[in-house]
C-alpha cells in the first residue's frame, strides 16, 4: 500500500472551509483514497473514498487530482465537532493508519 | 442498529494472564479486522480476516491470536499478557464489495491496562 504524507495540525475557523491535503505520489492504479477521523478517544469514523474521480457525500468532498498522486478533503462548513485527527489512508485492502492531520476548529 | 460491539469496554490484567477481547458484528461483513492505539499514535493493525476461517497477521500480530469460526465474530486473545500491550484496542468490519472497496466500521473500543 503507497504512503501518505499529511500535515500534523491545522487550524480552521468555526463556519469556514477545511481543506486538508494528502500526498499519495506511489499510489498505484488500483488503490483507492480513503478518508476517516477520529474524534477525541473514539473509533474512526469513515468520511469518503475515491478512486480517480471527485467524490462528494453529506460530510465532505474528496478532490483527486488528475495524476492522483494526491488528493484534498474538504469539509465546507467547519463546526467545533469536526475537531478530530483526520486521516487520510491509500490501500487497495488492509487500512494502514499514519499520523493523521490533527484539526482544531476554532469560534 | 448494532453495528460493531466490543466488550469489554474497559479491563486491566496483571501481566502474564491471558484473555479474549470480544467483536462481534451483525452487518454480515466478511472483512474483519483488529487495530491497537497506543496514547498520541495513529492505529496499527494487528490480525484481520477476509472470511470465516481465514485470517492474516497484519503489522504488529506479536502476542496476539485470532480465529474466525463463524462470519459474526472476530475475538482476540493475549496468550500471556504484557505491559507492552497497554493500550486502546479497535475492531473494524466491512463487507467485500466488488473489491476492497468497502469503508470498514469501527467499534467504541476496548481500553486495556496490563500492570
Amino acid at each position: 500500500d503507497a504512503k501518505t504524507t499529511q500535515p500534523t495540525s491545522m487550524d480552521c475557523a468555526e463556519g469556514r472551509a477545511a481543506n486538508l491535503p494528502c500526498n499519495h505520489s506511489t499510489i498505484s492504479g488500483n488503490e483507492y483514497v480513503y478518508w476517516y477521523r477520529q474524534i477525541h478517544s473514539q473509533g474512526p469514523q469513515y468520511i469518503i473514498h475515491g478512486l480517480k474521480n471527485n467524490e462528494t457525500n453529506e460530510m465532505a468532498s474528496l478532490i483527486i487530482t488528475e495524476d492522483r498522486k494526491s488528493s484534498t478533503l474538504i469539509l465546507p462548513h467547519a463546526t467545533l465537532r469536526d475537531t478530530a485527527v483526520y486521516y487520510c489512508i491509500v490501500t487497495g485492502g488492509k487500512l494502514i493508519f499514519g499520523q493523521g492531520t490533527e484539526l482544531s476548529v476554532k469560534p | 442498529n448494532a453495528g460493531v460491539t466490543q466488550t469489554p469496554k474497559f479491563q486491566v490484567l496483571k501481566t502474564g494472564q491471558s484473555m479474549t477481547l470480544q467483536c462481534a458484528q451483525d452487518m454480515n461483513h466478511e472483512y474483519m479486522s483488529w487495530y491497537r492505539q497506543d496514547p498520541g499514535m495513529g492505529l496499527r493493525l494487528i490480525h484481520y480476516s477476509v472470511g470465516a476461517g481465514i485470517t492474516d497477521q497484519g503489522e504488529v500480530p506479536n502476542g496476539y491470536n485470532v480465529s474466525r469460526s463463524t462470519t459474526e465474530d472476530f475475538p482476540l486473545r493475549l496468550l500471556s499478557a504484557a505491559p507492552s500491550q497497554t493500550s486502546v484496542y479497535f475492531c473494524a468490519s466491512s463487507g467485500l464489495g466488488t473489491g476492497i472497496d468497502q469503508p470498514q466500521h469501527f467499534g467504541d473500543g476496548t481500553r486495556l491496562s496490563i500492570l
